[in-house]
């Protein structure tokens, strides 16, 4: 079945730094990706999302780049703030009408003033 | 909108006890998906619901496990008999209408279940 990969587990930079998590997939079927933030005690939050058609997209200091060839996504996050410190977590879908994502482990962000 | 609510917050059972977890979407959504997460692990899928009707229940363990969403009222995720290894967080998540499928997907806050 589809399996999505994320890396790395752990990432600690200093404030104003950039956050770079990378994400692999198996399914070449799959056609959508989103990002998704866990600060803790909560739920997972849709921070940005790209879908096969395209290769980047950007929304202030987060941006998504998917390179369909090579099966892989990833997040960069610019000018990081502490704000930012939270689990990051990539997934990746067939979308149309199957419901399920599949997820990565996560990425655990510590961002140090 | 108050978004997906999902109660209770933490839940605490014995081993043997059922436990049910509640899913309210969002406001004119009517589809419905349950994810588990164990520690330092993603969420992994677990069953989709649209009202009455389960659409992939693919991720749900055979046994102990079901889920539903009436007509009326939330969706309900069931564990009969918990044992330990039922402890984790589990998250609901809900999106608009056929048309829009999985695009829109909202998580609630999740229940906490811990099998002692």
């Amino acid at each position: 079945g589809e399996n999505v990969e994320q890396h790395p587990s752990t990432l600690s930079v200093q404030e104003g730094d950039s956050a770079v998590i990378k994400c692999t997939y198996s399914d070449s079927a799959s056609n959508y990706f989103p990002w998704y933030k866990q600060e803790l005690g909560k739920g997972s939050q849709l921070i940005i999302d790209i879908r096969s058609n395209v290769g980047e997209k950007k929304d202030q200091r987060i941006a998504v780049t998917l390179n369909k060839t090579a099966k892989h996504f990833s997040l960069h996050i610019t000018e990081t703030q502490p704000e930012d410190s939270a689990v990051y977590f990539c997934a990746a879908s067939r979308g149309g009408s199957q419901g399920n994502l599949i997820f990565g482990k996560g990425t655990k962000l510590s961002v140090k003033p | 909108n108050a978004g997906v609510m999902q109660n209770p917050r933490h839940l605490v059972r014995r081993r043997g006890q059922e436990a049910r977890l509640r899913c309210s979407p969002m406001k004119g959504h009517s589809h419905v998906y349950w994810y588990r997460q164990l520690p330092e692990e993603g969420l992994k899928f677990m069953v989709y619901l649209q009202k009455e009707n389960i659409i992939d229940e693919s991720g749900m363990p055979k046994e102990r496990f079901s889920a539903e969403f009436p007509k009326e009222g939330p969706s309900i995720l069931r564990i009969q008999q918990v044992v330990r290894g039922d402890s984790a967080a589990y998250f609901c998540a809900s999106s608009p209408a056929a048309g829009t499928d999985i695009y829109g997907y909202t998580f609630g806050s999740g229940t906490r279940l811990t099998v002692v």
